[in-house]
């Protein structure tokens, strides 16, 4: 089955302690991006990959890491949380067809994030 | 940073209704994407637009892309309570960043 899985899917933590989310797709997708859900602002692009060592910033990408050392993989990382980075995490993937990149995107289940 | 402002922000509609909402942006897009999501879940694209002035269909929702290259337009017609959940415009013109409007939350009155 064609998905994006995403882990944790909840996670409670506190300021400053690292912590990774984890994000694989099983389609063979260059395009993998991770974007922040927050309400009333709909999703914020955080960062993208466009393939394998190569990422670039998205929208809001101040106080996240990523990398993307695998096709499949694209972790991101906060080296040290706060609490206005608690939000739901989306990661989403997608083929860099003749169209554009981000057509046919395929979003992962959701993390939801909490910095106390 | 470039902006979509898409409005309405709600709409609580009777079951039969049609919808409209729509998005406009700062800035000029190549693609617009319409998505919907559903409690609990990553959105789901349901219309694709790459020219300026195309309307495209996908059962009883239609999507514009404006002619100005700056806004879109979304359509459902005949509302049924499955259609409850938010909708998406997102607007890109590279192989970079996707800009996501604020969405609109569609309620549906039983």
């Amino acid at each position: 089955e064609a998905q994006v899985t995403q882990n944790p899917r909840y996670l409670i933590t506190v300021t400053g302690k690292k912590l990774t989310v984890t994000c694989s797709q099983n389609m063979n997708h260059e395009y993998m991006s991770w974007y922040r859900q927050d309400p009333g602002l709909g999703l914020r692009q955080i960062y993208y990959s466009m393939n394998v060592e190569v990422t670039d910033k998205g929208d809001v990408p101040e106080g996240y890491k990523v990398s993307r050392k695998e096709k499949r993989n694209f972790p991101l990382i906060l080296e040290s949380p706060s609490p206005n980075q608690t939000s739901l995490y989306f990661c989403a993937s997608s083929r860099q067809g003749t169209s554009g990149p981000y057509n046919e995107q395929f979003f992962g289940p959701g993390t939801r994030l909490t910095v106390l | 940073g470039q902006q979509l402002n898409q409005s309405p922000q709600s709409m609580f509609i009777q079951e039969g209704e049609d919808v409209s909402m729509n998005c406009t942006s700062s800035s000029i897009f190549n693609t617009w994407l319409w998505y919907k999501q559903e409690p609990g879940e990553g959105p789901v694209l349901l219309i694709a637009l790459y020219k300026a002035g195309e309307l495209t269909s996908n059962g009883r929702l239609t999507a514009q892309f404006g002619i100005t290259r700056k806004d879109s337009f979304l359509n459902i017609s005949a509302s049924i309570p499955s259609d409850v959940g938010i909708y998406f415009c997102a607007g890109y013109s590279s192989a970079s960043k996707i800009i996501f409007g604020s969405g609109t939350r569609l309620s549906i009155r039983p």
